[in-house]
């Protein structure tokens, strides 16, 4: 397993601002993933983080409102842009080594826009 | 689109309580499955998983978990819980050679002592 670091823990947010939310991991791992848990719903894949290229989304999220990074094997910032109340959510960045094995998960930022 | 159900959503137990928590799937091919727990404050960890094999997978804490393939269901069980298994648990689905998990919306459990 790894130590994986999310910065902020939390944050509370002006609408219009947008927050670049940080993940760090102790040791390099393959694929790194970005998710969304909105209150009372399940995680919800936004984007996989692709290491020296543009991150692949999913269905319904756009490069625009969440522009992510991944300048190394052991870094991504996940950029909620242009906040508004709807984003209010916990962000959750998860790593992995191979494929269809067990994901890790860092402990999450909690969103609250005003 | 794959999804992963929940039916309990908030489940009270008293200590020494058997415990079952449903989990079934939509996907028809080849998964993975997988059960997280966060617990209060902490961040999710992987409680067990299941790639092939013995449908019965036994995790950490005494909690077991068993596939059956024609119900397209992987219940999470325990005999006998304690006050520490008081925490949020979810049901995650990963279709073979696809690189997605697609997770339920999670049970919280409460274990009164």
């Amino acid at each position: 397993s790894a130590v994986i670091s999310q910065k902020p823990s939390r944050d509370i947010c002006q609408r219009g601002t947008s927050l670049t939310i940080q993940c760090q991991v102790d040791s390099q791992v393959t694929m790194m993933f970005w998710y969304r848990q909105q209150p009372g719903q399940s995680l919800t894949l936004i984007a996989t983080a692709n290491q020296g290229s543009e991150a692949t989304y999913e269905s319904g999220f756009v490069i625009d409102k969440f522009p992510i990074s991944r300048p190394n094997l052991t870094f991504s910032t996940l950029t909620v842009s242009n906040m508004s109340p709807e984003d209010s959510s916990i962000y959750l960045c998860s790593v992995g080594w191979r494929d269809n094995q067990p994901q890790h998960f860092g402990d999450g930022t909690r969103l609250s826009i005003l | 689109a794959q999804s992963v159900s929940q039916h309990n959503h908030h489940v009270i137990l008293s200590e020494a309580a058997s415990l079952e928590l449903g989990c079934n799937y939509s996907y028809g091919g080849t998964v993975n499955l997988f059960w997280y727990v966060q617990y209060p404050g902490q961040h999710l960890q992987l409680l067990l998983k299941y790639f092939s094999g013995d449908p019965l997978v036994k995790g950490i804490k005494g909690f077991e978990a068993e596939f059956i393939k024609s119900k397209f269901s992987f219940n999470l069980r325990k005999p006998s819980v304690q006050w520490s298994d008081t925490a949020e648990y979810f049901c995650a689905v990963n279709p073979y050679n696809f690189n997605k998990f697609y997770f339920g919306s999670g049970t919280k459990l409460n274990v009164k002592p």
